[in-house]
Formats: C-alpha cells, sequence, structure tokens
C-alpha cells in the first residue's frame, strides 16, 4: 500500500528557506497517473493547500505563496520536494505531502491535480531564532 | 478565488443521531469538484468524498455527501463514537485550492 513520509529540519530561522522531502513508498513517484501535493495546516488552525506536481514536472501552487515556493520531484530518488523562502513565524505549521487523483479536463491535454487520497503523516515545521 | 464556508461550526450529537454538515461557496463549484475529509487529533486528513458524493474506497456507507453549484452537505446517517473529529470541505475545480474553515463534530 502506497505511503508518504515527510522528512526534513523540525526548527527553522526567520529569513531562512524551509525546505521539506516526501518520500514515496511502495509506488511509483513516476506514474503518469497521480499528482503529488503540498499543504499544511497552523497551530490550531485549518488546512492550507501550498501547490502540486506531476512527474514530468508541471506544477500548480498557491498563488497566495507562489512568490516563495518551489516544488520539485526527483524520479531517480522517488521523491518530491518543498522549498519556501524567507520564513516567518506564520508559516509555522504542520506539512503534510499528498497523493492527488488526476482528471483529463480537455481529451489531449495535460490532466489537473484533484482530490488527496493518500496522506503523508505530516511533520512539524517551528519558524524561530 | 473561491471561499467555502462551512456550519455549523460546532456540532454535538448523540450516537445513533444523524449529522449534517454544511458547505457553501462564495461561487459555483465547477462540474461538483468538491470533496470532504474527516480529520482525528494528531492525523493526517482522510478523504471521505469526492465528487460531492462518491464515497472514498473503505468509507462506510453512512457517509454521504451531496450538493451542486454552491452549496454541499456532508451527512453521517446514524453517528458512531468514533466520528468525532473535524471535517473539511475542499473544492478542486480550479487554483487555488480551496478548504473550508472546518466543522468540529462532537459525539456526546
Amino acid at each position: 500500500q502506497l505511503q508518504l513520509q515527510e522528512s526534513g529540519p523540525g526548527l527553522v530561522k526567520p529569513s531562512e528557506t524551509l525546505s521539506l522531502t516526501c518520500t514515496v513508498s511502495d509506488g511509483s513517484i513516476s506514474s503518469s497517473n497521480y499528482y503529488w501535493g503540498w499543504i499544511r495546516q497552523p497551530p490550531g488552525k485549518g488546512l492550507e493547500w501550498i501547490g502540486s506536481i506531476y512527474y514530468s514536472g508541471s506544477t500548480y501552487y498557491n498563488p497566495s505563496l507562489k512568490s516563495r515556493v518551489t516544488i520539485s520531484v526527483d524520479t531517480s530518488k522517488n521523491h518530491f520536494s518543498l522549498k519556501l523562502t524567507s520564513v516567518t513565524a506564520a508559516d509555522t505549521a504542520v506539512y503534510y505531502c499528498a497523493r492527488h487523483q488526476i482528471y483529463y479536463v480537455v481529451q489531449g491535454a495535460p490532466p489537473i491535480p484533484i482530490y488527496m487520497d493518500v496522506w503523508g503523516k505530516g511533520t512539524t515545521v517551528t519558524v524561530s531564532s | 478565488e473561491i471561499v467555502l464556508t462551512q456550519s455549523p461550526g460546532t456540532l454535538s450529537l448523540s450516537p445513533g443521531e444523524r449529522g449534517t454538515l454544511s458547505c457553501r461557496a462564495s461561487q459555483s463549484v465547477s462540474s461538483s469538484y468538491l470533496a470532504w475529509y474527516q480529520q482525528k487529533p494528531g492525523q493526517a486528513p482522510r478523504l471521505l468524498i469526492y465528487g460531492a458524493s462518491s464515497r472514498a474506497t473503505g468509507i462506510p456507507d453512512r457517509f454521504s455527501g451531496s450538493g451542486s453549484g454552491t452549496d454541499f452537505t456532508l451527512t453521517i446517517s446514524s453517528l458512531e463514537p468514533e466520528d468525532s473529529a473535524v471535517y473539511y470541505c475542499q473544492h478542486y475545480g480550479n487554483s487555488p485550492r480551496t478548504f473550508g474553515q472546518g466543522t468540529k463534530l462532537e459525539i456526546k
């Protein structure tokens, strides 16, 4: 059964870059059937979609974070990564990675990511000096 | 950006009762691209419903989704103690994918 595991530093200093990796087990990140995404949840608050990536490298980003976010995929290591620059205390959150199902809106065009059906357990990142 | 507003904020019901959770969108959600997730404390969200009304794999049939356009509902027909959780709706019709603020369901 597919599993996702987030990893990375639990503490990041303000103004620095947050870097996380999501490793996919018992499945291939190179599958053309899925997108892979990042979602975060500040303490005691709701969920925020950060962005998603296809095995080919095509990405969708939340416009509110787009200027600071980069999501990349490494098919040789079967993982994908998140970088968030210039972090502040407002970026303190549990960060989840997840698998998206996809949908072809127009036949022959690239698919889009839709709902998320498999999630990692999440990793807590605190931004503090 | 589509804003999803969930109501009520908190719902307190007894086992065996019917739970009805609402999700209202600020504009029409195309093709019923609406999902529901359940999140228990300290756990990741779990997909319950996609496409507004399709149950995800392994989800008990006491969970059902309905609605279209701007108004969607998650119904739990007969509550069990393990249904105590926060429930989120999410649209995925365009970018950004957004979530509602959540409804906390308490089982008395």
